[in-house]
C-alpha cells in the first residue's frame, strides 16, 4: 500500500522567488507518485507523475518535481512563482487495483505581488 | 469542450431527501471514478468502474450511496435520504489505462 503526507498546510512565496510544495511517501514497492492542482470551484487539474526513470520529472505550467528515494521525498518546485499559481495544491499515490489515488491533504499556495 | 462533465453544478437539499449527480466522462475513458472532498481535505475515493462494472466501492459509500454506469459511457451517483455529513463537494475522473486521471469540475453539495 501506498501514501502520502503534505506536512505543509499553506506555503506563501513571493512573485518571481521560487517555491516549493512538499509532499513525502510511504511505499511497499517502486512508487507511483502524482501531483494536482486545484483552483477554487474546480476539479483537480494533472500537473506531473514519477513512474520510473529521472528523479527529476518535468511537468505543466513550469512545475517539476523531485524524486528523492532516501528522502522518500517528492517535492515540486518551481523556479519562478506566479501570482496565478496560488491554487490548492495535492499529491498522490495509486493503492489498491483500478489505479484508484489516494490523496495527501493539500498545500495551499499562496503568491504574492 | 471534451472534458469530465458534471452535473448539476451545486445542489442545495433539506436533510433526508435524496440526490443524483451525473457524471460524463471524456467519450473513450473506459475508467470512471467517483471520489468526495470536504473542505480542507484532499479528495477521498468512494466507487470506480471500468465500463458498466463497478468493480471497487470504498468503505465510505455506505447503503445510502448507490452509483451507476449502465452502458459504461455516463455514470450518475444517488445519495439516498441525505444527511448534513453529506454536504461536500462530489468528484468524477475518468482516463483511459496509464494515463491520468482527469476529473471534472465536481457537485457541490450542501445539505440543510
Amino acid at each position: 500500500a501506498q501514501s502520502v503526507a503534505q506536512p505543509e498546510d499553506q506555503v506563501n512565496v513571493a512573485e518571481g522567488n521560487p517555491l516549493t510544495v512538499k509532499c513525502t511517501y510511504s511505499v511497499s514497492g517502486n512508487p507511483y507518485l502524482f501531483w494536482y492542482v486545484q483552483y477554487p470551484n474546480r476539479g483537480l487539474q494533472f500537473l506531473l507523475k514519477y513512474i520510473t526513470g529521472d528523479n527529476l520529472v518535468k511537468g505543466s505550467y513550469g512545475f517539476e518535481a523531485e524524486f528523492n528515494k532516501s528522502q522518500t521525498s517528492f517535492h515540486l518546485k518551481k523556479p519562478s512563482a506566479l501570482v496565478s499559481d496560488s491554487a490548492l495544491y495535492f499529491c498522490a499515490a495509486p493503492t489498491g487495483g483500478g489505479n484508484k489515488l489516494t490523496f495527501g491533504t493539500g498545500t495551499q499556495l499562496k503568491v504574492e505581488l | 469542450d471534451t472534458g469530465v462533465s458534471q452535473n448539476p453544478r451545486h445542489k442545495i437539499t433539506k436533510r433526508g431527501q435524496n440526490v443524483t449527480f451525473r457524471c460524463d466522462p471524456i467519450s473513450e475513458h473506459n475508467r470512471l471514478y467517483w471520489y468526495r472532498q470536504t473542505l480542507g481535505q484532499g479528495p477521498e475515493f468512494l466507487t470506480y468502474f471500468q465500463n458498466e462494472a463497478q468493480l471497487e466501492k470504498s468503505r465510505l459509500l455506505s447503503d445510502r450511496f448507490s452509483a451507476e454506469r449502465p452502458k459504461g459511457s455516463f455514470s450518475t451517483l444517488e445519495i439516498q435520504r441525505t444527511e448534513q455529513g453529506d454536504s461536500a463537494m462530489y468528484l468524477c475522473a475518468s482516463h483511459e489505462p496509464s494515463s491520468p486521471l482527469h476529473f471534472g469540475n465536481g457537485t457541490r453539495l450542501t445539505v440543510t
